[in-house]
């Protein structure tokens, strides 16, 4: 257990509105990341952080955006959701001294009608 | 060329086979190794980790790692329905973001 949260964990909203997922850490982690998990394509990246205001865009970054302003929380937000946002969001942390190795949150599953 | 190639399967098989799930990769930058296993409707979770070529064992799991072909697997002995999940193989380069890179997965099911 990585002690990874994430809020909502299932949320179904109408195309053209605002959502915000979180992804909230209790281990004090530097690096953070946002995955979506589709079908036929596997876990892509969205964004990640390397501190608190420090933050990159990944393979899939168009249509979201992400904010870091304390070490435990990860905000992923969809500022006008389409229907091809719909997917499973995974949030990940790495742990300080390991190298490359990921640890991954239970998921929000994000409906777009 | 895509950077990852894994086998989507499904793949089928009977309670005690040995299972063998590949991956090949092209990015000569990667360094470090991994195998993630998911079950249903969770998160992924770190099942095997490596950083050099040869075999690494732990358990009934064995990660095997051959960089000179590229190419990377992950055996399973005396195979348990709970083995049923799927597994992505994933690599990384050890530096900068510390991004990985995942292969799309493979759905295993072992049958009683």
């Amino acid at each position: 257990d990585a002690g990874i949260t994430q809020s909502p964990r299932h949320k179904v909203t109408e195309t053209g509105t605002p959502v915000t997922l979180r992804c909230h850490q209790t281990e004090n982690h530097r690096y953070m990341y946002w995955y979506r998990q589709d079908p036929g394509h596997g876990l892509r990246l969205i964004h990640y952080s390397y501190g608190v205001k420090d933050t990159d865009k990944g393979e899939v970054s168009d249509g979201y955006s992400v904010s870091r302003s304390k070490t435990e929380d990860f905000l992923l937000t969809l500022e006008s959701a389409t229907s091809s946002q719909t997917s499973v969001y995974f949030c990940a942390i790495r742990r300080a001294g390991s190298t490359d190795t990921q640890y991954f949150g239970p998921g929000t599953r994000l409906t777009v009608l | 060329q895509k950077e990852v190639e894994q086998d989507p399967g499904p793949l089928s098989v009977p309670e005690g086979a040995i299972v063998s799930l590949n991956c090949t990769y092209s990015n000569s930058a990667f360094q470090y190794f991994m195998w993630y296993r998911q079950y249903s409707r969770k998160g992924p979770e770190l099942l095997m980790y490596t950083y050099s070529s040869g075999n690494k064992e732990d358990g009934r799991f064995t990660a095997q790692v051959d960089k000179s072909s590229k190419y990377i697997s992950l055996f399973i002995r005396d195979s348990q329905p709970s083995d049923s999940a799927t597994y992505l193989c994933a690599w990384g380069s050890g530096a900068g973001s510390y991004q990985l890179t995942f292969g799309k997965g493979t759905k295993l099911s072992v049958i009683p």
